[in-house]
């Protein structure tokens, strides 16, 4: 079955410094992964999305992922948080023959001002 | 532009009540998700359904039950709730293989 992790379950950081939040899934065939945020008392929102293509893949509020195949990673990337960027993230995979949305556990992000 | 609408916001149940879960996606959609979400755990899918008609088991599916109504409308029924349902409920819904859009959620206390 499919699986996904994320190992950093809490991050905090200063503003302006750079962000990389590590995302894994185990399923061997050609999957469409997602970067989602929730900030709080919201629900999910969509950040970035790969599906084919250029494998840096670039999203809103200056975010971006890297797919890198053979490592089976998803790395989502800020050069330089926010504040406004404290929020949880979730990493999700779905097999592109498939029906399931499956996500990871998440990460949640601190920023200090 | 509703997209996807979940009702109630708010639940609190008694153990052994029952009760439904309301979802309704205005985005012609395929695929629709229930969720729930806990600290630490992420989200977990409970049931989905690729198709209007058809309905599969996620990770967590026992205690559960869902109707697939039509296109529009996926229900998640509690038949007899536990503590152990106490969570926070997202329906989803997406074109297959696609991006989800997700609800506002249902924040469900079993007491």
């Amino acid at each position: 079955a499919q699986s996904v992790s994320q190992h950093n379950h809490h991050v905090i950081l200063s503003e302006a410094a750079s962000l990389e939040l590590g995302c894994n899934y185990s399923y061997g065939g050609t999957v469409n992964l997602f970067w989602y945020v929730q900030y709080p008392g919201q629900h999910l929102q969509l950040l970035l999305k790969y599906f084919s293509g250029d494998p840096l893949v670039k999203g809103i509020k200056g975010f971006e992922a890297e797919f890198i195949k053979s490592k089976f990673s998803f790395n989502l990337r800020k050069p330089s948080v926010q504040w406004s960027d404290t929020a949880e993230y979730f990493c999700a995979v779905i097999k592109s023959s498939g029906d399931k949305l499956t996500f990871g556990t998440g990460t949640r992000l601190a920023v200090r001002p | 532009n509703a997209g996807v609408t979940q009702t109630p916001k708010f639940q609190v149940l008694k153990t052994g009540q029952s009760m439904t879960l309301q979802c309704a996606q205005d985005m012609n959609h395929n695929s629709m998700y229930w969720y729930r979400q806990d600290p630490g755990m992420g989200l977990r899918l409970i049931y989905y359904s690729a198709s209007e008609g058809t309905t599969d088991k996620g990770e967590v599916p026992n205690g559960y039950n869902v109707s697939r109504l039509n296109k529009r409308e996926f229900s998640l029924r509690l038949e007899s709730a536990a503590p152990s349902q106490t969570s926070v409920y997202f329906c989803a819904s997406s074109p297959r293989q696609a991006e989800a859009f997700f609800g506002q959620g249902t924040r469900l206390t079993v007491v």
